[in-house]
């Protein structure tokens, strides 16, 4: 059951251009939903977060978007450049019981920006 | 940010051999660890979080005698993986936190990824 989805495999931007990547999600418990970029051999770095009482949060090209009624969010990135190129994970965070904190991924979106 | 290590990058084992795989916050001390998998064009799947001092809590489905987790320091933890199967192939990467308080409910606390571990049983 993936509660957490990317359903665009791939993409392709123009330089310059705005690059949005999309996630949709199922679980109403998650509380702080994420975005992490990850390079080839390396670990996944984090980008941005979202509260889930938010409806956006921006920080310098990067902005994120949360519709909660439609369970959906999306990263904004304008404008696009070069060293954007990399594989972009949505997650959500959700807090179990006691306090337990566990992140839930998406697939993964391969972000490629045409110079 | 912080950085997290892990060893070895790859490995390549025979099947029913045991493979351990470290992780390392170089620079801060957690006193939580997540291990995660993934398989290929899947996403990152939550196997156990390891908490220092005390026994890990594993995810529905991953059996904690197969997959052996030790945090036996703020700044290491280790996932062995016991009697490795052909099955068992697969990316292992790791993250940590730094410790928590009450902010945890009202914050997101960044986990640091270590570039992972590419497992493969022959």
């Amino acid at each position: 059951d993936q509660q957490v989805k990317q359903n665009s495999p791939s993409l392709s931007v123009q330089e310059g251009r705005i690059s949005i990547l999309n996630c949709d999600y199922t679980n109403s418990m998650f509380d702080y939903f994420l975005w992490y970029k990850k390079y080839p051999a390396e670990g996944p770095t984090f980008l941005i977060s979202i509260s889930s009482i938010k409806d956006k949060n921006e920080d310098g090209r990067f902005t994120v978007f949360l519709n909660k009624s439609a369970k959906h969010l999306s990263l904004h990135i304008v404008p696009s450049q070069p060293g954007d190129s990399a594989v972009y994970f949505c997650a959500a965070r959700w807090i179990e019981n006691f306090g337990n904190e566990k992140l839930t991924f998406g697939t993964g979106t391969r972000l490629t920006i045409i110079p | 940010g912080a950085v997290v290590s892990q060893h070895p990058s790859r490995v390549i084992c025979k099947s029913g051999t045991s493979v351990k795989i470290e992780c390392r916050s170089l620079d801060f001390q957690a006193t939580t660890m997540f291990w995660y998998r993934q398989f290929p064009k899947k996403s990152l799947m939550l196997m156990a979080t390891s908490n220092e001092g005390s026994k890990a809590t594993y995810e529905q489905g991953v059996e904690k005698d197969k997959f052996l987790i030790n945090h036996a320091s703020l700044t290491l933890s280790t996932l062995t993986v016991t009697s490795a199967h052909p099955e068992d192939s697969s990316f292992y990467i790791c993250s940590a936190r730094r410790p928590v308080n009450l902010k945890l409910f009202f914050s997101y606390n960044e986990q640091f990824f270590g570039p992972g571990t590419r497992l493969t049983v022959l």
